[in-house]
This record gives C-alpha cells, sequence and structure tokens, in this order.
C-alpha cells in the first residue's frame, strides 16, 4: 500500500510568484486535506476537497486553491507569493470526511524570498 | 470553535524516565481527539486517538493518553521515555458533529521532547 506522497520536497519562489503543490492521497481514500504549518508552529488547516469538491476552509485568502482530480489526487495553488507564506505544506488523506484518520505526507518545504 | 493548548513548548527527560506531555482543548460539541508525532523533516504520523467509548486509550510506541471531559484535557504519557522518542508532538481535536463535521483538524503549538542519556 502506497502512502501519501507529495511534490515538490522543497523549492524557492520569489515574491509575487505562483506556486503548484502536488499530492497523492493513499490508495482507497477519497477526502484530501490541506494544512500549513510555519516554522515552530503547529499546522493550519487551509482546506479540504472530497470527491472533486471543497468540503471546507480555514482562514486563508482566495490566492490560496486547490483542485483534486477523479484519481483523487490533489493540488494546492498560491498566487500572489509573500514572504509569510514560506512554510511547511502538508497534504493528508482519509477515507472519507469526519472522524476518519488522516495520513500525512512528508510535507513539502517552500521558500519564499 | 474548537482549540488546543499545549503546556510547555519544551520538555526534557532523561531516558527510563516517565514522558508527560499535556494538552487541553476547548470544543463546543463533543470532540474528537489526537496526538501526532513529528520527527525532524518529516510529516505528521498518528500516535493515538480518542472519539467515542474507553476515555484511557493506547497508542503506538508504548504511548497512552485520557480523555477527561470535565478538565477538558488529553495528556500523553510513555512510562519509560526512549532516546528515539525525541521529536516534536502536537494535540488536535477534530469536532464530532454528528456526522456533519468534515474532520478539519485544529492543532495545538506542539512540544519538542527531549531524552537524555
Amino acid at each position: 500500500e502506497t502512502g501519501v506522497t507529495q511534490s515538490p520536497t522543497h523549492l524557492i519562489k520569489t515574491r509575487g510568484q505562483q506556486v503548484t503543490l502536488r499530492c497523492s492521497s493513499q490508495s482507497g481514500h477519497n477526502t484530501v486535506s490541506w494544512y500549513q504549518q510555519a516554522l515552530g508552529q503547529g499546522p493550519q488547516f487551509i482546506f479540504q476537497y472530497y470527491r472533486e469538491e471543497e468540503n471546507g476552509r480555514g482562514n486563508f485568502p482566495p490566492r490560496f486553491s486547490g483542485l483534486q482530480f477523479p484519481n483523487y489526487s490533489s493540488e494546492l495553488n498560491v498566487n500572489a507569493l509573500e514572504l509569510d507564506d514560506s512554510a511547511l505544506y502538508l497534504c493528508a488523506s482519509s477515507l472519507g470526511t469526519g472522524s476518519y484518520e488522516q495520513y500525512f505526507g512528508p510535507g513539502t518545504r517552500l521558500t519564499v524570498t | 470553535a474548537q482549540s488546543v493548548t499545549q503546556l510547555g513548548s519544551h520538555v526534557s527527560v532523561s531516558e527510563g524516565a516517565l514522558v508527560l506531555l499535556r494538552c487541553n482543548y476547548s470544543s463546543s460539541v463533543p470532540p474528537y481527539l489526537f496526538w501526532y508525532v513529528q520527527y525532524p523533516n518529516q510529516g505528521l504520523q498518528l500516535l493515538l486517538k480518542y472519539t467515542t467509548g474507553a476515555t484511557l486509550v493506547k497508542g503506538i510506541n508504548g504511548f497512552e493518553a485520557e480523555f477527561k471531559k470535565s478538565e477538558t484535557s488529553f495528556h500523553l504519557t510513555k512510562p519509560s521515555a526512549h532516546m528515539s522518542d525525541a521529536a516534536e508532538y502536537f494535540c488536535a481535536v477534530s469536532e464530532n458533529a454528528g456526522g456533519t463535521s468534515y474532520g478539519k483538524l485544529t492543532f495545538g503549538q506542539g512540544t519538542i521532547l527531549t531524552v537524555h542519556p
């Protein structure tokens, strides 16, 4: 059974640019949640996708957007990057919404200069 | 709104000593509670979870936690620390809203556990 994978592992972007992060969910999982973990902080919920639809959103501006594909993989897009967007971005997949356990990927480390 | 407070950003113990990591939560509905561990440059791994039923929950690697509703606490313990337990630990809450909750996790700030010989 393949776990949750994320790509790329690291990337460096310049303020104002756009970035796309990718996540492959665990086999059989139809729900993907994205979290932002700033240095020294706990992860913060960005949004969740369930069966290709956004199913909930945290306190993040619209320049954070996402997609989920028919195979349940997902993308996180961030436009107009700001320095404060520098963080570890974590993707988690689960069998469904609600109380199902979320399995986390290793994360993508984004640095904005 | 739900929130989590982890008391102590750093905890240091000797190898073989008791590990106690504290977590208090706030939730307007019955919560689901979780402890995750994060090793350097890695994602989060679930240690244990409480949803319903028995309030003492056993997890992986010898960890356990007890849900105390009256104290709104979910402290993590391990009787004897091992060097490999050194990591950052996160407590998280998810609202159990009768099937309408979408399982958003709200995390605490984390506690870094150091184990010295």
